[in-house]
Formats: C-alpha cells, sequence, structure tokens
C-alpha cells in the first residue's frame, strides 16, 4: 500500500532552469507534507514543508504547491544550481491516531542540474 | 547546537545476530523516530518514542525493539537478522508539536551475510 508516490525516479535539468518534482498521495489524514532532499553518504535534510490547509508555501529558491482535490504537491526550484543535484523524497506527516507524527516518504526523485 | 547523531557508521553481522544501533537527539528534541531505508527505496517507519515510551510503530515484525533514555538518546535493537535486514538505518528527532521538519541523521549502513 503506496500512500506516497513519486512516480519518477530521475529528472534531468539544465543549471538556471526550472526544476518540477511531483508527488502523489492517497490518504486523506496528513497534515503536513515535507520534501527532503538527501546527498549519498548523508541523511535526508529538511528542505520545505506545507500544512494541509494551505495550497504554497515559498522559501528562496523552493516553492511547494499543494492540490488537495488532486492530492498532489510539487517542488519548484528556480534557478536550478548544480549543487541542487541529489535525491528528493516527499514525506507525509500522520494527523493523529496511533501513527501520529510518522512520517511516509516517496520513493525519490534522483535530480541532477547540468552546468 | 548538535544535530542528531549514530554509531556506528557501518556494521557487518552474520544471519541470526543480533545488533544494537545508537542515536543521539538533537538538543532540545523530545522524540525519536527510526526508519530503515533499503537501497532505491524512501525510509520506511520502524517506530516512534516520546517520553521513554513507543507511542507509534510501523509494519515491522516484534523483533525490531527499541529504548528511549532521559536525556532522549535512543537505541534501536535487532534481533535473529535476516539478509533482508540489510539497509541503512536512519533516526529522526523532533519537537512535539513542531510543524519544523525532523532532524535526520547520517545513518548506519547495517550489512547482514
Amino acid at each position: 500500500d503506496q500512500q506516497v508516490k513519486q512516480n519518477s525516479p530521475s529528472l534531468s535539468v539544465q543549471e538556471g532552469r526550472i526544476s518540477i518534482l511531483n508527488c502523489d498521495y492517497t490518504n486523506s489524514m496528513f497534515d503536513y507534507f515535507l520534501w527532503y532532499k538527501k546527498y549519498p553518504a548523508e541523511g535526508p535534510t529538511f528542505l520545505i514543508s506545507i500544512s494541509s490547509i494551505k495550497d504554497k508555501n515559498e522559501d528562496g529558491r523552493f516553492t511547494v504547491f499543494l492540490n488537495k482535490s488532486a492530492k498532489h504537491l510539487s517542488l519548484h526550484i528556480v534557478p536550478s544550481q548544480p549543487g541542487d543535484s541529489a535525491v528528493y523524497f516527499c514525506a507525509a506527516r500522520h494527523a493523529g491516531g496511533t501513527s501520529y507524527g510518522k512520517l511516509t516518504f516517496g520513493q525519490g526523485t534522483i535530480l541532477t542540474v547540468h552546468p | 547546537e548538535t544535530g542528531v547523531t549514530q554509531s556506528p557508521t557501518h556494521l557487518i553481522k552474520t544471519r541470526g545476530q543480533q545488533v544494537t544501533l545508537r542515536c543521539s537527539s538533537q538538543s532540545g528534541h523530545n522524540t525519536v523516530s527510526w526508519y530503515q531505508q533499503a537501497l532505491g527505496q524512501g525510509p520506511q517507519f520502524i517506530f516512534q518514542y516520546y517520553r521513554e515510551e513507543e507511542n507509534g510503530r510501523g509494519n515491522f515484525p516484534p523483533r525490531f525493539s527499541g529504548l528511549q533514555f532521559p536525556n532522549y538518546s535512543s537505541e534501536l535493537n535487532v534481533n535473529a537478522l535476516e539478509l533482508d535486514d540489510s539497509a541503512l538505518y536512519l533516526c529522526a528527532s523532533s519537537l512535539t508539536g513542531s510543524n519544523y521538519g525532523y532532524t535526520f541523521g547520517s545513518g548506519t549502513r547495517l550489512t547482514v551475510v
């Protein structure tokens, strides 16, 4: 039962252009959605989050959009830089019950930004 | 402010053995979670501890167990290791009620042979 899905295993973009990473979910009991970036041999690093009651959150070059009706969120990186090359994970936080606080992750998308 | 530290960084064990992984939470955080990340997959939730008690568990068998200590550090114990337990084990700490992201450690790479 894959509750959070990232259907694109990889994405390649040119430096300076926009990177768009997508994520779909099936469970309506999530209260926050988060994006993490992961380099090899390191743990995931928190990037940006969005509450389930919002539709957009922006932090510098990173913007996350949430479409609740479609159960879809996306991370936009503008402009993309070579240092952004990493694996990006979408995660959803469970809102309550015995699963409160649990994060469910997608499979990840490998982003490569070419100079 | 120190981050989340995990030890050891790498470990090789034989099938059937037992292993203990350790985690020191970020200063000020009172909740710790453990995740298993298999190759090519996203992290999978194992369990979470708050105030030294387990308060959430994923789809993992009882041979996966844990502890949280008064200083909020934590251990993950796995008994009767199986080959499929080979993975990166990640510890994450957070402050209950905070809406900020969880802080992850760099993980322990466990190989079962």
